[in-house]
């Protein structure tokens, strides 16, 4: 089945560590997006990228890092930099074709702190 | 800046009736807008969308009205079946060359039998 694939389901961080949340596409899309979901709150952009080894800064890209090295992944790792990591982190894909398309997510990273 | 807002952080219907979900947007250079529907645990799923050079536009059971004038957007649900539980989003994107989507806060739709 075509779709993104985010893993794990749950992670836990302890102070002063770095974690990384893998998302994966088979959707052969141009476009990665990571996003942020707090409770109650709408999905706020970290990091995107358009194309592989380019990515830019989203509204709340502080504490957070990304590397687009292959068109099918865009890993998103939340530094210790980051002092509230606790969230609902998601990730998503869209094609690029100069024209607005729909953004289709994943199910979702689970992050909290030890 | 732009900001998406939904009118109502709630919404109760009986099984069966007609749901609709409303959302203002600020950005008056947005032309295209999506609803998602998102379940407990799981991420957004696409419901339809809609650009900004039409008024209305219809799914399976569901239709999208753009009103440019007010900038508000609608979302109605046919026949609401416990199924369509929920937090329903609006997003907007703006000029064809800004391909980030801004987020509504999200309506919580809770069906009752």
């Amino acid at each position: 089945d075509g779709g993104i694939t985010q893993s794990p389901k749950y992670l836990f961080r302890k102070e002063g560590q770095n974690v990384t949340l893998s998302c994966e596409q088979n959707l052969n899309h141009d476009a990665m997006y990571w996003y942020r979901q707090d409770p109650g709150q709408g999905l706020r952009l970290i990091y995107y990228s358009q194309i592989v080894n380019d990515f830019q800064k989203g509204d709340i890209a502080e504490g957070y890092s990304v590397s687009r090295e292959k068109k099918e992944s865009f890993p998103l790792t939340v530094t210790s930099a980051q002092k509230n990591p606790t969230a609902f982190y998601l990730c998503a894909s869209s094609t690029w074709t100069g024209n607005n398309q729909p953004q289709h997510f994943g199910d979702g990273t689970r992050l909290s702190i030890l | 800046g732009e900001s998406v807002g939904l009118h109502l952080p709630t919404l109760s219907v009986q099984e069966g009736d007609n749901s609709i979900i409303n959302c203002a947007y600020s950005n008056s250079a947005s032309d295209y807008f999506i609803w998602y529907k998102q379940e407990s645990g799981k991420g957004p799923q696409f419901i339809i969308d809609i650009r900004s050079n039409m008024d209305k536009r219809q799914g399976q059971r569901v239709t999208v009205l753009l009103n440019k004038t007010v900038k508000h957007l609608s979302l109605q649900i046919a026949a609401t079946q416990p199924g369509d539980s929920a937090v329903y989003f609006c997003a907007e994107n703006g000029p064809r060359n800004d391909y980030k989507l801004s987020f509504g806060a999200g309506t919580t739709v809770t069906v009752r039998a």
